[in-house]
């Protein structure tokens, strides 16, 4: 089945640091991945998909790329803000699963000033 | 244009109570989903509904049921709650499949639910 692994929290980073988190998974066809942010007291928010192969996707100064060749979808960026701070989610989704997510188990970012 | 909304933001139950979550959405979105969100386990799949009139159990169904009252609502019930279902619940919605963005799903604020 359908499954994504990301990296355990929770990170802790001083402002301007370059933050990666990584989300590898594993899926039947060819999925779309998406990274979702969680603020504080919040739902989910999209911060960014791809939909196919070496797609790139970026929004807010994240970015993501899309590896088939190492089924992963890291996310970076690289030069955070303390409004950064958020739990991150990697998912995805595909036609064969009708279109639900999978997600994996969240990052817990801190960003220090 | 509120987007998704969630009723009540915060609950407390007693073990064997009964209640309802709700949910509604304005964006004119065929599909609905409900799920539950646990430390160290992500968000899983509640219950989901493709298009109104339609409903399908996901990842984590027993103890809850689910009612597609129109297009705009998806409620949630928990016949007798247990402390087991402690958790944040969220509602989400998602794009018409004709649109070919049906993958993003757009969710509420949340529940945040406490079963003694």
């Amino acid at each position: 089945g359908n499954s994504v692994t990301q990296m355990e929290g929770p990170v802790t980073l001083s402002e301007e640091a370059f933050l990666t988190i990584n989300c590898t998974y594993t899926a039947t066809g060819y999925p779309s991945l998406f990274w979702y942010v969680q603020y504080p007291g919040e739902g989910l928010q999209l911060l960014l998909k791809a939909t196919k192969a070496d797609d790139k996707g970026s929004n807010k100064g994240f970015e993501a790329t899309y590896r088939k060749e190492t089924t992963s979808f890291h996310l970076e960026k690289g030069s955070v803000q303390v409004s950064d701070s958020a739990v991150y989610f990697c998912a995805l989704s595909a036609i064969f699963n009708d279109y639900k997510l999978s997600f994996g188990a969240g990052t817990t970012v801190t960003v220090r000033a | 244009n509120a987007g998704v909304t969630q009723t009540p933001k915060f609950q407390v139950l007693k073990t064997g109570q009964s209640m309802t979550l709700q949910c509604a959405q304005d964006m004119n979105h065929n599909s609905m989903y409900w799920y539950r969100q646990d430390p160290g386990m992500g968000l899983r799949l509640i219950y989901y509904s493709a298009s109104e009139g339609t409903t399908d159990k996901g990842e984590v169904p027993n103890g809850y049921n689910v009612s597609r009252l129109n297009k705009r609502e998806f409620s949630l019930r928990l016949e007798s709650a247990a402390p087991s279902q402690t958790s944040v619940y969220f509602c989400a919605s998602s794009d018409d499949p004709t649109s070919g963005s049906r993958e993003t799903q757009y969710f509420g604020p949340g529940t945040r639910l406490l079963v003694l």
